[in-house]
Parts: C-alpha cells; structure tokens; sequence
C-alpha cells in the first residue's frame, strides 16, 4: 500500500532557529513530491514541488530535499519566524490509478515557533 | 483573484438535517476534488469529479453526494447529518486528475453537528 509518512509528528523551535521535517514514502513508482503548509484554519498552500529528477528545490526560507534512491525527503526552514507556525504536509504523486485523487497525503508535522 | 472558493466558511446545524457546502474555481481546471480533514488534521479524500468520471472513496457514506452543475463548480451535498460528520471540508481543484502541480485548496468550511 502506497505510504507517505512524516517526523516528526509535532516541533516547537525557538524563533530564529533553523529546523527540519522529514518525510519518507513507499509510493512507487513516484512521480513527483510537494510540501504544503497549512496555517490553522486555512487550506494547505504549495511552497515546493519537485519532479523525481530533482535533489532540491528552494522558496524562500525554504528548502526542500529528494532522495528518490532512499524515498525520503525533507524540508529545511533557515531563520523561522513566528509566521512558520504551522501543519507541513508531504504529498506525492504516484502516476494515474493512485487512487481517488491520485495523491498520497501525509499526516503532517505541526511545527510551533515561540519567540 | 484565481482562487478555489468555498462557502460558507463555517456552518453548524443539527443532526439529521441536510445541508450543502458550494465550491467554485476559476483556475480552468478540469478536475475537482472534495476532501475532509478530521480532528487529527488528516486530509482524507472524498470525491474526485471531471466531467467524464466520478472516483468515490468507497469509505464515504452515501449520504454525502458531489453536485456539479458545471466544470467550475463542485458542490457537496449531505444528508442526514451526524455528529461524526463534523470537521473541516476542503475542496480543491487541478489541472487534471492526479496532475499535482498546480493543486490547489480552498480555505475550508468548519462543519459542526449538535
């Protein structure tokens, strides 16, 4: 059964520190890889997609890493801010007949920033 | 704005009445999606919906139904509400079925059942 799971479950970082999430999946074969991030009470918002042929992709702050051989990823945050608090979902993309959506959702990392 | 919308944002309503959550985009996407997030903030899909095809989780109570009177719009109908009905729906849309860029959520409506 295609799987996507994510560490930690939940963080709380200091402001100005730097972290990272990891996210692991089975899903094969694999066609590409977002993060979202979900502020409480809104909908997830893309930050990075990157195809199975990329390593890394940056926005901002942002850094997401791709290991396909592994099947891990990660998403490093330089200098959090009290604006990153929040739930990163890992979502992958396996191709057509993955299911209703056709994606695989992890359950998240709900990440605390306190100043 | 480009945007999947969804209204209303949040509705609390009885159990056993019956009650609709609209969506609409104007992405000029072809694919429309339904998905409920639970107290644990975990998005589960509900419904996938072009204009050819209808994927149903086969978790999902049939009183839950999707309504689409046209491409940009995927309405959410529930019968019978239950207390375990409550959570937050999100709808979302994207280019293609499964095509996962360009994905995009709308801001969810918060459902509560007393």
């Amino acid at each position: 059964k295609n799987q996507v799971e994510q560490s930690p479950q939940s963080l709380i970082i200091l402001e100005g520190k730097n972290c990272t999430l990891q996210c692991n999946y089975t899903v094969s074969p694999f066609s590409n890889l977002r993060w979202y991030k979900q502020d409480t009470g809104r909908g997830p918002v893309s930050l990075t997609i990157m195809t199975f042929s990329e390593n890394t992709k940056s926005n901002g702050r942002y850094t997401a890493t791709l290991d396909a051989d592994t099947k891990q990823s990660s998403l490093h945050i330089t200098a959090s801010q009290l604006s990153d608090s929040a739930s990163y979902i890992c979502v992958v993309s396996p191709p057509k007949g993955g299911g209703a959506d056709g994606l695989t959702f992890g359950k998240g990392t709900h990440l605390i920033i306190q100043p | 704005d480009t945007a999947v919308s969804q209204t209303p944002k949040y509705l609390v309503t009885q159990m056993g009445n019956d009650k609709s959550i609209k969506c609409e985009q104007n992405l000029g996407h072809d694919t429309m999606y339904w998905y409920k997030q639970d107290s644990k903030k975990f998005l589960k899909i509900m419904f996938s919906y072009n204009n050819k095809e209808l994927i149903i989780n086969e978790t999902v109570p049939n009183r839950f139904s999707p309504k689409s009177p046209d491409k940009a719009h995927l309405n959410l109908h529930i019968n019978s509400l239950e207390l375990g009905d409550s959570a937050v729906y999100f709808c979302a849309s994207s280019l293609s079925w499964g095509y996962i860029d360009g994905y995009t959520f709308g801001s969810g409506t918060r459902l509560t059942v007393v």
